[in-house]
């Protein structure tokens, strides 16, 4: 069993839709929660980075963390074409080796 | 212009041929580290380096070496012992060992 699942997708929506994308993980130790954008043939980008339970709003995303349940969230709200990518989300302990999801990829369709 | 740069973006490679994949960051970042990523799935991590001339070995070493001889660069080689080396490779680097980890554009390896 991997120690982070993600929602595989692909997810396909309207231009202005609230988009959900979403972790769980297994592994207790987990301290930091990162969210990372990657387009296609490119390197990830750093969207969210975030280490306690709670929200945590930057424009039009939001990344939610709850560490009893072991589930991380990152919310797109009036989503827009040019956020088609596929989502990474990553987590580390306090060591620091990152683990990473496989990755959903978003469609915003004009 | 900070970053972190990776050469070249596209290469090509004879099987049972040894190839070097470049980075370079000139953002004064102490760690630097290479993951490989295949279709659909997540970053897999190859080799980490949290200080010059000091580096250990990831999830999926094998077939791979690297070396840090300077704070700026971590060069990759992909041997001839690598059984699938076919894949997108990634750098990264953060300021200290297991900070926030920024990437380099990637270099797309295929094995013809």
């Amino acid at each position: 069993q991997k120690e982070v699942e993600q929602d595989p997708g692909p997810l396909s929506v309207p231009e202005g839709a609230i988009v959900s994308l979403n972790c769980t993980y297994s592994n207790s130790a987990f301290q930091y929660f990162m969210w990372y954008r990657q387009y296609s043939r490119k390197g990830p980008e750093l969207l969210m980075y975030t280490y306690s339970s709670g929200n945590k709003e930057d424009g039009r995303f939001t990344a939610q963390v709850d560490k009893s349940s072991k589930y991380i969230s990152l919310f797109i709200r009036d989503s827009q074409p040019s956020d088609s990518a596929t989502y990474l989300c990553a987590m580390s302990d306090n060591a620091g080796k990152s683990t990473f999801g496989d990755g959903t990829t978003l469609t915003v369709k004009p | 212009d900070g970053g972190i740069t990776q050469s070249p973006k596209y290469l090509f490679r004879k099987e049972g041929q040894n190839v070097t994949l470049s980075c370079e960051q000139n953002l004064n970042h102490d760690a630097m580290y290479w993951y490989r990523q295949d279709p659909g799935q997540g970053l897999r991590l190859i080799y980490y380096s949290q200080i010059v001339n000091d580096f250990q070995k990831g999830d999926i070493a094998e077939g791979y070496s690297v070396s840090r001889e300077k704070k700026e660069s971590f060069p990759l080689t992909v041997t001839s012992a690598q059984k699938n080396p076919t894949a997108f490779y990634l750098c990264a680097s953060s300021r200290k060992g297991w900070d926030t980890q920024y990437f380099g554009p990637g270099t797309r390896l295929t094995v013809l």
